[in-house]
């Protein structure tokens, strides 16, 4: 299957700093990304889609301004966590699709976010 | 909105049983459907995808099936074994992927 890489897998940072996650597509055009927030032992909940030059669709109740989403080219999104403080820690993945909606999703490997 | 549901939320069986994993969803309008496994603290795995024209798709010991008039999906797993131990999550996609909460499997040796 075709590979998506998600850096960084594990990143600790202070109350209000921000950091930002890299979602790639190895080897095919993503012209659709979603991100995802799950919460220990709980499902992945959608945040946003974005398709690649358009601006991010959010879900009720995310916050645009705090997860700010960046899809500028066919092999990277990017969510940056502005202001971040603990209640932000979760971990987080992104899936990435080929132009088509029947095509199959594949997903990062997650990023384990910690805010202290 | 769609919405997905997974039954039952946790099972336990001895290794070498077979058994059935449900998944159901509201809007029937979906495009395809994906079965995913994820082991504690780790990433996802995707084990089947069907897409909505399909009724079924198989993979090893894995058996996925899909009616979406009904707005069901099930995993089969066959001969169950202890490394099947994970949670598993059903996934529908229409403009947007929906997962449901998924069913922590236990197989006890």
């Amino acid at each position: 299957g075709a590979v998506v890489s998600q850096h960084p897998s594990r990143v600790i940072c202070k109350s209000g700093t921000s950091v930002k996650i890299e979602c790639r597509s190895l080897d095919f055009q993503a012209t659709t990304m979603f991100w995802y927030r799950q919460f220990p032992k709980q499902s992945l909940m959608l945040m946003a889609t974005s398709n690649e030059g358009s601006k991010a669709t959010y879900e009720q109740g995310v916050e645009k301004d705090k997860f700010l989403i960046n899809h500028a080219s066919l092999t990277l999104s990017t969510l940056t966590v502005t202001s971040a403080h603990p209640e932000d820690s979760s971990f987080y993945i992104c899936s990435a699709t080929r132009q088509g909606r029947n095509t199959e999703a594949f997903f990062g490997q997650g990023t384990r976010l910690t805010v202290v | 909105k769609q919405e997905v549901t997974q039954i039952p939320a946790a099972l336990s069986v001895p290794e070498g049983e077979n058994l059935v994993l449900n998944c159901s969803f509201t809007d029937s309008a979906i495009y395809n459907l994906q079965w995913f496994r994820q082991d504690p603290g780790k990433g996802l795995t995707s084990l089947l995808l069907i897409q909505s024209s399909q009724r079924e798709q198989t993979s090893g010991r894995l058996n996925a099936s899909l009616d979406k008039s009904s707005g069901r999906s099930t995993l089969y797993i066959a001969a169950s074994q202890p490394g099947d131990s994970a949670t598993y999550l059903c996934a529908s996609r229409d403009d947007k992927i929906i997962f449901g909460k998924g069913t922590r499997l236990h197989i006890l040796p």
